[in-house]
């Protein structure tokens, strides 16, 4: 089973700012790699897909990098309802896995 | 749209069956999951199955005990769970798989099953 690990597990941002999240696994994903976004109470909402493309009306705020085992999600001037907790998916082998979330809080 | 139901408490080691029903897409073609998140954890992927069933998934954590299916002529997704313990207590959401892989594109807004005496 591959290994999904996202760090830090808590990061606090001030609105405007820029931040900055990683996601790493334990053996390489190629680009098969997904971001997801999750406000408390509610579902999960596709972010990224392919390690580095926005999902359809996501704003360009959000970028994706990576591949292999390493990515990353940045998040441009953040806004309030940027403020939720991210997760990393890999999709390259079975079983399917996600990383254990950063929540991104205001500072 | 995805809706779950079926939820509620049940007793360990007893059964429950969870639904999904989908609408506004063409449910048969599309593969689908179930993915579930204890209370104040993370996310796990519990199984899958492709869009005509003949192809199916498990997590190791549920394999054995837990059977996916689907019925395209009600476009319903389900979810058999038996011998059910206190750690499959969480929400479980149904989800699509996307067109070019298995992430997911649409989530249901999770059903809650607790399992305790």
């Amino acid at each position: 089973e591959i290994v999904m690990t996202q760090s830090p597990a808590t990061l606090s941002v001030s609105p405007g700012e820029r931040a900055t999240l990683s996601c790493r696994a334990t053996q390489g994903v190629g680009s098969n790699l997904a971001w997801y976004h999750q406000k408390p109470g509610q579902a999960p909402s596709l972010l990224i897909y392919g390690a580095s493309t926005r999902a359809p009306g996501i704003p360009a705020r959000f970028s994706g990098s990576g591949s292999g085992t390493e990515f990353t999600l940045t998040i441009s001037g953040l806004q309030s309802e940027d403020f939720s907790i991210y997760y990393c998916q890999q999709y390259n082998n079975w079983p399917l896995t996600f990383g254990g979330g950063t929540k991104v809080e205001i500072k | 749209q995805l809706l779950e139901s079926g939820g509620g408490l049940v007793q360990p080691g007893g059964s429950l069956r969870l639904s999904c029903a989908g609408s506004g897409f063409t449910f048969t073609s599309q593969a689908m999951s179930w993915v579930r998140q204890a209370p104040g954890k993370g996310l796990e992927w519990v199984s899958g199955i492709s869009g005509g069933g003949g192809d199916t998934y498990y997590a190791d954590s549920v394999k054995g005990r837990f059977t996916i299916s689907r019925d395209n002529s009600k476009s319903t997704l389900y979810l058999e769970m038996n011998s059910l313990r206190a750690e499959d207590t969480a929400v479980y959401y149904c989800a699509k798989k996307a067109n070019s892989g298995w992430y997911f594109d649409y989530w249901g807004q999770g059903t809650l099953v607790t399992v305790s005496s």
